[in-house]
């Protein structure tokens, strides 16, 4: 089943923060975090495995709370090139493998 | 290191005809996917691969849609015949066996059926 994101749309300007939220109605056992600029393939940004777990990339980090079935991406100080469509993914079957089901993204846009 | 290669980038052909997408993944990554993006949509996953077996193929549409990775490198996604639906980006990724989870992606083959 497809998690669901939200918001579906961001517009920020440089330097501002902003959260991406991503929850499924299943059981989750990890959180897969992509961005995806216009026209080009998704980028991995990161993993998040354990409930509970944070990690950062850059100034962008995430949580995962998994009883809430939930994980959240900051972006905090935003810039520029954090411009693009962020998805989430989550894997079927209750695993950590590699079978994703993404959520239907979140368009992020910073203005200068 | 070149990142994953797809061939063509563009395709537009009417429906009914045939179709064929190419992949190359990186080097040494022994678990490849074929992913299927509509407008506005993440990517749904049409195929798995571990080497030149397919493990996950429940998603593809085996009546018009096959595909093979025959010496467990590169790999082949045909459609036969292509409908009106069938128009989307059809996106690659591969991955290290034991690293499944970060997938790096191609840039994708955008398919017009008119």
């Amino acid at each position: 089943q497809q998690p669901v994101q939200s918001p579906q749309a961001v517009i920020l300007r440089e330097g501002e923060d902003a959260v991406i939220n991503c929850s499924s109605s299943k059981a989750l056992y990890s959180v897969h975090w992509y961005r995806q600029k216009h026209g080009e393939a998704p980028v991995f940004l990161m993993i998040l495995l354990k409930g509970g777990e944070q990690k950062g990339h850059e100034k962008i980090s995430a949580s995962f709370n998994e009883k809430k079935q939930q994980s959240s991406l900051y972006l905090t100080a935003s810039q520029l090139s954090y411009s693009g469509t962020y998805f989430c993914g989550t894997p079927r079957g209750g695993t950590s493998y590699g079978k994703l089901t993404f959520g239907q993204g979140t368009i992020l846009t910073v203005h200068p | 290191e070149a990142g994953v290669v797809q061939s063509p980038r563009y395709k537009i052909i009417e429906k009914k005809q045939p179709v064929a997408f190419w992949c190359n993944p990186i080097s040494g990554h022994n678990t490849l996917y074929w992913y299927r993006q509509n407008l506005g949509q993440g990517p749904e996953l049409l195929i798995r691969y571990e080497n030149e077996e397919a493990v996950d193929d429940s998603q593809l549409p085996k009546d018009r849609f096959s595909a093979e990775r025959l010496k467990g490198v590169d790999s082949t996604l045909k459609i036969q015949p292509a409908e009106l639906g069938d128009s989307a980006v059809y996106l690659c990724a591969s991955s290290l066996r034991d690293r499944v989870n970060e997938q790096f992606f191609g840039p994708g083959t955008r398919l017009t059926v008119l």
